[in-house]
């Protein structure tokens, strides 16, 4: 079965730094390209950033202007999300999405997991 | 940016109703459209893709269909487990975009 677990949310004060994790099991991590995915409280899906398998592509949202860094290991199954000078409007469940299919690029998302909570006040 | 414009942004039936949610696309995005269920509380779940194919173990009740810019997304004999916000999503370039979503009631 396959399963994104989240962890590292939690509060942080504006312009502090935080580190999600996202543990994947239940598939070949290494073979398919990851996403994060964010939620402000009450609105819509925001995608944030992309890492390719082998780490080779990366791409950001524009609006995120350098402050995250997506990263993964995949001996360790674990994609990795860093945040710092963080603002109130970064505030939002942020979700791992798995790619569904294997090509570089813009795709679709099969799996998801359950989110981790980042608050962003002071 | 590719804009996904999602109407309505919510909508009201009744339990047996077909319910039909409209997604328009600011330029070609030919079929790299999906849709997502998500209920409150939950990660969003993938239920069609490139437009009309429907992820493994979706009913048959749901349905896609469009192409180019105007997409939509049908809930034939609508059940009270459908409760929830749908969201159009498009992958023909990055960033992907989704739209602001459609959030469902029953009567």
């Amino acid at each position: 079965e396959v399963q994104l677990v989240e962890s590292g949310g939690g509060l942080v004060q504006p312009g502090g730094s935080l580190r999600l994790s996202c543990a994947a099991s239940g598939f070949n991590f290494s073979s398919y390209n990851m996403n994060w995915v964010r939620q402000a409280p009450g609105k819509g899906l925001e995608w944030v950033s992309y890492i390719s398998s082998t780490s080779g592509t990366i791409y950001y949202a524009d609006s995120l202007k350098g402050r995250f860094t997506i990263s993964r290991d995949n001996a360790k199954n674990s994609l990795y999300l860093q945040m710092s000078s963080l603002r109130a409007e970064d505030t939002a469940v942020y979700y791992c999405a798995r790619d569904a299919t294997v090509v570089i690029g813009a795709t679709d998302f099969d799996f998801w997991g359950q989110g981790t909570l980042v608050t962003v006040s002071s | 940016d590719i804009q996904m414009t999602q109407s309505p942004s919510s909508l009201s039936a009744s339990v047996g109703d077909r319910v039909t949610i409209t997604c328009q696309a600011s330029q070609d995005i030919t079929n790299y459209l999906s849709w997502y269920q998500q209920k409150p509380g939950k990660a969003p779940k993938l239920l069609i893709y490139d437009v009309s194919i429907l992820e493994t173990g979706v009913p048959a009740r749901f349905s896609g269909s469009g192409s180019g810019t105007h997409f939509t997304f049908t809930i034939n004999n609508l059940q009270p487990e459908d409760i929830a916000t749908y969201y159009c999503q498009q992958y023909d370039d990055l960033p992907i975009t989704f739209g602001q979503g459609t959030r469902l009631e029953i009567k």
